[in-house]
């Protein structure tokens, strides 16, 4: 059964911040939210985690909301090369959950 | 650091015969996951690998695939014999050890059974 909720397909313009959002309305207070993406003919790519608080690294921020029943990934300064499929994934980090997949969104960067 | 090296790319095969795939992790990563990956959808765990044991092969369609991971290092999927919605992607993953946060995939292998 998928835990999360993602619009099946979104657009940007290139320059533009990518704003991909995630519903999760079940999420547990031990589940992370990870955001993984999938350029085509390749396999996924590890973007970011977060658990309850805002997480910004190299190629993304992550914003949970407070009662963590849904986040944003944000991508700041969309290019071309951002054209995927986005997956939005809920995992406990302890024991042995693996990671789940839904059918993500696919996010195409319109030049 | 090198990727997950997966072999070959591409596959094609009539239905019924068998057919294998190779995946090679990162070095000195203990976990391996192979997944499969229908058109139009996320990839689906099949089986995960602990050093040289199984640790979940329960989505796994044992009558027809087997894997295995002798030495604990490198990775062999089979599927005999093949039928025609085994079409897909497999891809493998490795992590340094379980509940690890990044997943370290490789580029799969495209399987088209006609």
């Amino acid at each position: 059964d998928a835990k999360t909720t993602q619009p099946p397909s979104m657009d940007c313009a290139e320059g533009r911040a990518a704003n991909l959002p995630c519903n999760h309305s079940t999420i547990s207070g031990n589940e992370y939210v990870y955001w993984y993406r999938q350029i085509h003919s390749q396999g996924p790519q590890y973007i970011i985690h977060g658990l309850k608080n805002n997480e910004t690294n190299e190629m993304a921020s992550l914003i949970i909301t407070e009662d963590r029943k849904s986040s944003t990934l944000i991508l700041p300064h969309a290019t071309l090369r951002d054209t995927a499929v986005y997956y939005c994934i809920v995992r406990a980090t302890f024991g042995n959950e693996k990671l789940t997949f839904g059918t993500g969104t696919r996010l195409t960067i319109i030049p | 650091e090198a990727g997950v090296a997966q072999s070959p790319r591409y596959k094609i095969i009539e239905k019924r015969q068998s057919v294998a795939f190779w995946c090679n992790p990162i070095s000195g990563h203990a976990t391996l996951y192979w997944y499969q990956q229908i058109l139009g959808q996320g990839p689906k765990l099949l089986i995960q690998f602990q050093n040289n044991g199984v640790v979940d092969d329960s989505q796994l369609p044992k009558d027809r695939f087997s894997a295995e991971r002798l030495k604990g290092v490198d990775s062999t999927l089979k599927i005999q014999p093949a039928k025609l919605e085994d079409s897909a992607v497999y891809l493998c993953a490795s992590t340094p050890n379980t509940g690890y946060y990044g997943y370290t995939f490789g580029s799969g292998t495209r399987l088209t059974v006609v």
